[in-house]
């Protein structure tokens, strides 16, 4: 079974708006750390934002926010006024804190393309 | 500071062919981490260092792929006889310390095997 799943392959936004981004983990790990990263066509991956599964608060950093949902299992990334910049390949990402079968491993899903259009 | 940087960027090879992919972490990162992705995928783990030792090799595909890090800093992918399936970009991260840390990505290597 996928640990994790992106079940957007594309996006699109236009410039200003917000967009959410969506992503569905599995873990039978109580200790797990909740990822994402932004790749542009240069190919480097950015980090972004990071939630553990112990964060009473959903994480934040700038226009970015997580929306976690525990008992989903879902950590939807939501970009808020979008800029021509955002347009990118966005992956979620999870580790397994007490390791689980992945030995601690970051795990990618298949990502999500997104497109800002002004 | 300087983020990770990897060399070549680019890479063409012949079926058959070594080729050699080399990480330069960010100063003072204790570990790190090489990447395959593959064309339409997310990246998946190869191979984890912690200084100089090889702490997790357990992505490697075959024992094609090689990885080294001898001084604890820069570190090596070899992967010997070249096949097409090893297509993809490779992509090498570094943490401050330990696996639990947040990595950081460099710009990766697009090897293409004809």
């Amino acid at each position: 079974a996928q640990k994790i799943t992106q079940t957007q392959p594309g996006m699109f936004v236009q410039e200003k708006e917000a967009v959410t981004l969506d992503c569905t983990y599995d873990t039978s790990d109580p200790s797990y750390g909740l990822f994402w990263y932004k790749q542009p066509s240069s190919g480097e991956m950015i980090f972004l934002i990071y939630q553990g599964s112990y964060d009473q608060q959903n994480a934040t950093e700038g226009r970015y926010s997580l929306n976690f949902q525990k008992a989903r299992k879902s950590a939807n990334l939501v970009i808020s006024a979008s800029q021509l910049g955002d347009s990118a390949m966005y992956f979620c990402a999870m580790r397994e804190l007490n390791y689980g079968g992945s030995q601690g491993n970051l795990i990618f899903g298949k990502g999500t393309k997104l497109s800002v259009k002004p | 500071g300087a983020g990770v940087s990897q060399s070549p960027r680019y890479k063409v090879a012949k079926r058959g062919q070594d080729v050699a992919l080399r990480c330069d972490p960010i100063s003072g990162h204790v570990s790190l981490f090489w990447y395959q992705q593959a064309l339409g995928q997310g990246p998946e783990f190869l191979t984890y260092f912690q200084n100089e030792a090889q702490l997790d090799k357990s992505g490697l595909p075959s024992d094609r792929f090689f990885a080294e890090r001898p001084e604890g800093s820069v570190s090596t992918l070899k992967i010997q006889r070249t096949q097409q399936e090893d297509s993809a970009v490779y992509l090498c991260a570094s943490s401050l310390f330990s696996r639990r840390e947040t990595q950081y990505f460099g710009p990766g290597t697009r090897l293409l095997v004809l």
